[in-house]
Protein backbone atom coordinates (compact mmCIF):
# COMPACT_ATOMS: atom_id res chain seq x y z
CA UNK A 1 0.00 0.00 0.00
CA UNK A 2 1.18 4.12 -1.00
CA UNK A 3 2.22 5.46 1.96
CA UNK A 4 1.66 8.78 0.70
CA UNK A 5 -0.63 9.28 -2.13
CA UNK A 6 -1.90 12.08 -3.86
CA UNK A 7 -4.26 12.43 -6.59
CA UNK A 8 -4.47 13.57 -9.90
CA UNK A 9 -0.80 13.11 -10.86
CA UNK A 10 -1.19 15.37 -13.70
CA UNK A 11 -3.70 18.57 -13.64
CA UNK A 12 -3.98 20.74 -16.91
CA UNK A 13 -6.02 23.40 -16.45
CA UNK A 14 -6.98 27.09 -17.59
CA UNK A 15 -6.31 30.09 -16.13
CA UNK A 16 -8.78 31.63 -13.48
CA UNK A 17 -10.49 27.99 -13.42
CA UNK A 18 -10.20 26.42 -9.42
CA UNK A 19 -8.90 23.16 -8.65
CA UNK A 20 -8.09 20.77 -5.71
CA UNK A 21 -5.43 17.81 -4.97
CA UNK A 22 -5.97 15.36 -2.69
CA UNK A 23 -3.56 13.90 -0.80
CA UNK A 24 -3.65 10.68 1.88
CA UNK A 25 -1.53 9.23 4.56
CA UNK A 26 -1.96 5.61 5.98
CA UNK A 27 1.10 6.35 8.08
CA UNK A 28 -0.86 7.29 10.88
CA UNK A 29 1.33 10.34 11.20
CA UNK A 30 0.17 13.73 12.77
CA UNK A 31 1.71 16.24 10.35
CA UNK A 32 0.88 16.52 7.02
CA UNK A 33 2.66 19.55 4.37
CA UNK A 34 2.07 20.75 1.29
CA UNK A 35 5.50 21.53 -0.85
CA UNK A 36 5.94 23.37 -4.09
CA UNK A 37 8.83 22.32 -6.42
CA UNK A 38 9.42 24.75 -8.93
CA UNK A 39 11.15 24.33 -12.28
CA UNK A 40 14.65 24.77 -11.09
CA UNK A 41 13.49 21.29 -9.06
CA UNK A 42 13.74 23.92 -5.63
CA UNK A 43 11.12 22.61 -2.87
CA UNK A 44 9.79 25.52 -1.02
CA UNK A 45 7.52 25.14 1.87
CA UNK A 46 3.96 26.23 1.55
CA UNK A 47 1.72 24.48 4.66
CA UNK A 48 2.25 22.52 7.58
CA UNK A 49 -0.53 21.20 9.12
CA UNK A 50 -1.55 18.55 12.08
CA UNK A 51 -5.04 18.71 14.32
CA UNK A 52 -3.37 21.42 16.29
CA UNK A 53 -1.72 23.84 14.63
CA UNK A 54 -1.60 25.30 11.02
CA UNK A 55 1.69 26.80 10.04
CA UNK A 56 1.59 28.78 6.31
CA UNK A 57 4.72 30.12 4.89
CA UNK A 58 3.37 34.06 4.21
CA UNK A 59 4.88 34.05 0.64
CA UNK A 60 2.32 31.65 -0.29
CA UNK A 61 -1.04 33.51 -2.00
CA UNK A 62 -3.86 33.41 0.06
CA UNK A 63 -5.73 31.89 -3.46
CA UNK A 64 -3.93 28.82 -1.81
CA UNK A 65 -5.69 26.81 0.73
CA UNK A 66 -5.34 23.47 2.77
CA UNK A 67 -8.18 22.30 3.95
CA UNK A 68 -8.23 18.34 6.44
CA UNK A 69 -11.20 16.81 6.47
CA UNK A 70 -8.98 14.32 8.93
CA UNK A 71 -6.07 13.16 10.57
CA UNK A 72 -5.14 10.97 7.16
CA UNK A 73 -6.38 13.69 4.69
CA UNK A 74 -4.68 17.11 3.61
CA UNK A 75 -6.04 18.36 0.59
CA UNK A 76 -5.20 21.46 -1.73
CA UNK A 77 -7.21 24.53 -2.98
CA UNK A 78 -6.21 26.47 -5.43
CA UNK A 79 -8.59 29.58 -6.72
CA UNK A 80 -8.10 31.75 -9.81
CA UNK A 81 -4.90 29.77 -10.80
CA UNK A 82 -2.26 31.37 -12.38
CA UNK A 83 0.27 30.55 -15.17
CA UNK A 84 2.96 31.32 -12.51
CA UNK A 85 1.32 28.27 -10.58
CA UNK A 86 2.36 25.50 -12.62
CA UNK A 87 4.52 23.31 -10.89
CA UNK A 88 5.00 20.15 -9.15
CA UNK A 89 3.30 20.07 -5.56
CA UNK A 90 4.31 17.28 -3.16
CA UNK A 91 2.17 15.95 0.00
CA UNK A 92 4.33 14.87 2.80
CA UNK A 93 3.27 13.53 5.82
CA UNK A 94 5.48 12.81 9.16
CA UNK A 95 5.70 12.09 12.98
CA UNK A 96 6.16 15.60 14.89
CA UNK A 97 8.57 14.92 17.01
CA UNK A 98 11.48 13.46 14.44
CA UNK A 99 10.17 15.22 11.25
CA UNK A 100 11.28 12.38 9.17
CA UNK A 101 8.50 13.31 6.00
CA UNK A 102 7.67 10.68 3.53
CA UNK A 103 6.31 12.32 0.12
CA UNK A 104 3.85 11.21 -2.12
CA UNK A 105 4.89 11.16 -5.91
CA UNK A 106 3.76 14.82 -6.79
CA UNK A 107 1.25 16.62 -8.69
CA UNK A 108 2.30 17.90 -11.42
CA UNK A 109 0.35 21.06 -12.55
CA UNK A 110 0.37 22.75 -15.64
CA UNK A 111 -1.97 26.29 -15.96
CA UNK A 112 -2.43 26.98 -19.61
CA UNK B 1 21.82 33.72 0.93
CA UNK B 2 19.47 30.91 0.82
CA UNK B 3 19.77 28.69 4.44
CA UNK B 4 20.32 25.71 2.91
CA UNK B 5 22.98 25.25 0.28
CA UNK B 6 23.98 22.82 -2.20
CA UNK B 7 26.32 22.79 -5.16
CA UNK B 8 23.67 21.92 -8.48
CA UNK B 9 25.38 19.57 -10.01
CA UNK B 10 27.81 16.65 -9.44
CA UNK B 11 29.53 14.48 -12.40
CA UNK B 12 31.09 11.01 -11.51
CA UNK B 13 32.86 7.66 -12.95
CA UNK B 14 30.80 4.81 -12.14
CA UNK B 15 32.48 2.95 -9.64
CA UNK B 16 33.96 5.72 -7.94
CA UNK B 17 32.37 7.58 -4.50
CA UNK B 18 30.38 10.46 -5.07
CA UNK B 19 30.71 13.23 -1.96
CA UNK B 20 27.92 15.50 -2.28
CA UNK B 21 27.86 18.71 0.51
CA UNK B 22 25.50 20.74 2.12
CA UNK B 23 26.06 24.12 3.78
CA UNK B 24 23.51 25.10 6.63
CA UNK B 25 22.80 28.50 8.75
CA UNK B 26 20.58 27.55 11.31
CA UNK B 27 22.70 26.02 14.55
CA UNK B 28 19.84 24.64 15.78
CA UNK B 29 19.24 22.24 13.31
CA UNK B 30 18.48 19.12 15.10
CA UNK B 31 17.45 16.63 12.45
CA UNK B 32 19.69 16.33 8.96
CA UNK B 33 18.40 14.28 6.30
CA UNK B 34 18.96 13.24 2.76
CA UNK B 35 16.42 12.73 -0.12
CA UNK B 36 17.10 11.20 -3.52
CA UNK B 37 14.66 12.38 -6.44
CA UNK B 38 14.36 10.24 -9.14
CA UNK B 39 12.90 11.58 -12.42
CA UNK B 40 9.06 11.80 -12.53
CA UNK B 41 9.49 10.83 -9.04
CA UNK B 42 8.96 11.84 -5.26
CA UNK B 43 11.14 12.08 -2.54
CA UNK B 44 12.86 8.72 -1.31
CA UNK B 45 14.43 9.54 2.63
CA UNK B 46 18.49 8.06 1.94
CA UNK B 47 19.30 8.72 5.42
CA UNK B 48 19.27 11.08 8.35
CA UNK B 49 21.63 12.15 11.04
CA UNK B 50 20.69 13.79 14.88
CA UNK B 51 22.83 16.74 15.46
CA UNK B 52 24.21 14.66 18.59
CA UNK B 53 26.13 12.82 15.61
CA UNK B 54 29.10 13.03 13.87
CA UNK B 55 28.88 10.38 11.14
CA UNK B 56 26.46 7.33 10.39
CA UNK B 57 27.32 4.68 8.37
CA UNK B 58 24.69 2.64 6.18
CA UNK B 59 25.77 0.27 3.49
CA UNK B 60 26.90 2.41 0.91
CA UNK B 61 26.15 5.55 2.26
CA UNK B 62 27.94 7.99 4.62
CA UNK B 63 27.09 11.05 6.18
CA UNK B 64 29.35 13.34 8.27
CA UNK B 65 28.53 16.04 10.02
CA UNK B 66 30.19 18.88 11.20
CA UNK B 67 28.95 21.02 13.40
CA UNK B 68 31.25 23.60 13.57
CA UNK B 69 31.14 24.66 10.54
CA UNK B 70 27.51 24.21 9.68
CA UNK B 71 28.46 21.50 6.49
CA UNK B 72 26.49 18.19 6.14
CA UNK B 73 27.62 15.49 3.77
CA UNK B 74 27.10 12.05 1.97
CA UNK B 75 29.10 9.88 0.60
CA UNK B 76 28.38 7.19 -1.53
CA UNK B 77 30.77 4.39 -2.30
CA UNK B 78 31.06 2.11 -5.63
CA UNK B 79 28.93 4.72 -7.18
CA UNK B 80 26.56 3.38 -10.07
CA UNK B 81 24.49 3.99 -12.94
CA UNK B 82 21.03 3.99 -10.70
CA UNK B 83 22.07 6.35 -8.14
CA UNK B 84 21.62 8.81 -11.04
CA UNK B 85 19.41 11.74 -9.68
CA UNK B 86 18.92 14.48 -7.76
CA UNK B 87 19.54 14.57 -3.41
CA UNK B 88 18.45 16.91 -1.39
CA UNK B 89 19.91 18.10 1.73
CA UNK B 90 16.89 18.77 4.45
CA UNK B 91 17.12 20.38 8.30
CA UNK B 92 14.38 20.90 10.56
CA UNK B 93 15.20 22.21 14.02
CA UNK B 94 13.69 20.97 17.62
CA UNK B 95 11.34 24.23 17.21
CA UNK B 96 8.90 23.59 14.12
CA UNK B 97 9.69 20.39 12.81
CA UNK B 98 9.52 21.48 9.33
CA UNK B 99 12.05 19.84 6.85
CA UNK B 100 13.88 22.83 4.54
CA UNK B 101 15.38 21.75 1.90
CA UNK B 102 18.33 22.50 -0.36
CA UNK B 103 18.26 23.53 -4.17
CA UNK B 104 19.38 19.95 -4.40
CA UNK B 105 22.37 18.15 -6.20
CA UNK B 106 22.27 16.17 -9.81
CA UNK B 107 24.59 13.85 -9.44
CA UNK B 108 25.01 11.90 -13.08
CA UNK B 109 26.80 9.01 -13.01
CA UNK B 110 28.98 8.20 -16.50
CA UNK B 111 30.56 4.63 -17.11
Amino acid sequence: DTAVSQTPKYLVTQMGNDKSIKCEQNLGHDTMYWYKQDSKKFLKIMFSYNNKELIINETVPNRFSPKSPDKAHLNLHINSLELGDSAVYFCASSHPRDSQAFFGQGTRLTVV
Amino acid sequence: GEDVEQSLFLSVREGDSSVINCTYTDSSSTYLYWYKQEPGAGLQLLTYIFSNMDMKQDQRLTVLLNKKDKHLSLRIADTQTGDSAIYFCALASGGSYIPTFGRGTSLIVHP
